[in-house]
């Protein structure tokens, strides 16, 4: 099954609040960790990554942290917007899995209210 | 950059019938793969090549053929569409897999087989 999961399905924040979207892995043999958002109709955009011998990486309005301890990932975003509101996805990669290959969460989505 | 370009954006078929997905990438990429998206199913890996000349299958690969004549595109065809395969399709690809490089996705292709 997939070890890649989310805590909720769904969150709805209001607009200038701060987000937070959790993930679940179960593999420790997972090296790389990447974020998609994907808004509707359209394909999964690449917001962050981050690689298992970090703990926190930050982007534009956008902070990925990894504990490794409990297996568990997060997407912060700061003062979101009625355009955050997509479908988050983790995405994970077993280094020891055929040629690096990526398996997806089921998805939380984001509802921004104004 | 045009990035990842699937067409058609939608398709109808009967069962039976044989269509190809046209992909192309104009980033140089080497890895390039297709996935399939249902509803509650997350992201599944059909077919992915790591170079031209090069393919192989992901977790479902049944129904798909894909070759990779050029870096640039990687075409799924169905051989005889079912029902089954009513889905979203998206083609990815990376610079590699083989360097913690995230997949950039087209736009997605929506087929539904009556």
């Amino acid at each position: 099954g997939e070890s890649v999961g989310l805590h909720l399905p769904t969150l709805s924040v209001q607009e200038g609040d701060n987000s937070i979207i959790n993930c679940a892995y179960s593999n420790s043999a997972s090296d790389y960790f990447i974020w998609y958002k994907q808004e509707s109709g359209k394909g999964p955009q690449f917001i962050i990554d981050i690689r298992s011998n970090m703990d926190k990486r930050q982007g534009q309005r956008v902070t990925v942290l990894l504990n490794k301890t409990v297996k568990h990932l997060s997407l912060q975003i700061a003062a979101t917007q009625p355009g955050d509101s997509a479908v988050y996805f983790c995405a994970e990669r077993d280094r020891g899995s055929t040629l690096g290959r990526l398996y997806f969460g089921r998805g939380t989505q984001l509802t921004v209210w104004p | 950059n045009a990035g990842v370009t699937q067409t058609p954006k939608f398709q109808v078929l009967k069962t039976g019938q044989s269509m190809t997905l046209q992909c192309a990438q104009d980033m140089n990429h080497e890895y390039m793969s297709w996935y399939r998206q249902d509803p509650g199913m997350g992201l599944r890996l059909i077919h992915y090549s790591v170079g031209a000349g090069i393919t192989d299958q992901g977790e479902v690969p049944n129904g798909y053929n894909v070759s990779r004549s050029t870096t640039e595109d990687f075409p799924l065809r169905l051989l005889s569409a079912a029902p089954s395969q009513t889905s979203v399709y998206f083609c990815a690809s990376s610079q590699s897999f083989l360097n913690n490089s995230p997949l950039h996705f087209g736009n997605g292709t929506r087929l539904t087989v009556t």
